[in-house]
């Protein structure tokens, strides 16, 4: 069936490095695109999302990119932080809006000193 | 805003028992969204309200489950009997439509002994 996944379920980057963090998305209809941070023991945290009819959207320190072709998404973080360490999931869904969100199983991104 | 409340933040009970979720989703928001997270399944959507009113309980595993919202201000979910396979974090988030951010609660930890 039609699915989320993270191709690296952890990635390990020196602090002040840049870090990307990989999605790939199965279902060509959908059209919006969020990522999400989970610290331990906390809920998820939107960071920064994108709809199907953009290539690229910038937040603070964050990027997304999307790559319809591929069917790929992609979340850049800049300069990367110790309290970026936290596990990242990417989630889709489709009809324009954020219902029946499907999310991914994360990536584990460790920060290190 | 205090943001999503949930509530108890763990719980513990054995097999057989009834367990209630409770959640307050952020005011003026009028999505609600049940969510449970385990490291084998990670994030599934069980069910999620407008208004009020449940518009999609596709994602509840079975009819031991069950899920209401009696006002704008509060939510809960009953798993009645509870089982050892149900023991997961269950998250409850809200946003202002379907097109908008989901901001989630802290989460529930039940562990069915």
């Amino acid at each position: 069936g039609e699915s989320v996944g993270l191709h690296l379920p952890t990635l390990s980057v020196q602090e002040g490095d840049n870090s990307i963090i990989n999605c790939a998305y199965s279902n060509s209809a959908s059209d919006y695109f969020i990522w999400y941070k989970q610290e331990s023991g906390k809920g998820p945290q939107f960071i920064i999302d994108i709809r199907s009819n953009m290539d690229k959207r910038q937040g603070q320190r964050v990027t997304v990119l999307l790559n319809k072709t591929v069917k790929h998404l992609s979340l850049q973080i800049a300069a990367t932080q110790p309290g970026d360490s936290a596990v990242y999931f990417c989630a889709e869904t489709w009809g324009g809006g954020a219902d029946g969100l499907t999310f991914g199983k994360g990536t584990h991104l460790i920060i290190q000193p | 805003d205090a943001g999503v409340i949930q509530s108890p933040r763990h719980e513990v009970t054995e097999m057989g028992q009834e367990v209630t979720l409770r959640c307050k989703p952020i005011s003026g928001h009028d999505y609600l969204f049940w969510y449970r997270q385990t490291m084998m399944r990670g994030l599934e959507l069980l069910i999620y309200f407008n208004n009020n009113v449940p518009i999609d309980d596709s994602g509840m595993p079975e009819d031991r489950f069950s899920a209401k919202m009696p006002n704008a201000s509060f939510s809960t979910l009953k798993i009645q009997p509870s089982e050892p396979r149900d023991s997961a974090v269950y998250f409850c988030a809200s946003s202002w439509d379907t097109t908008d951010t989901q901001y989630f609660g802290p989460g529930t930890r039940l562990t069915v002994l």
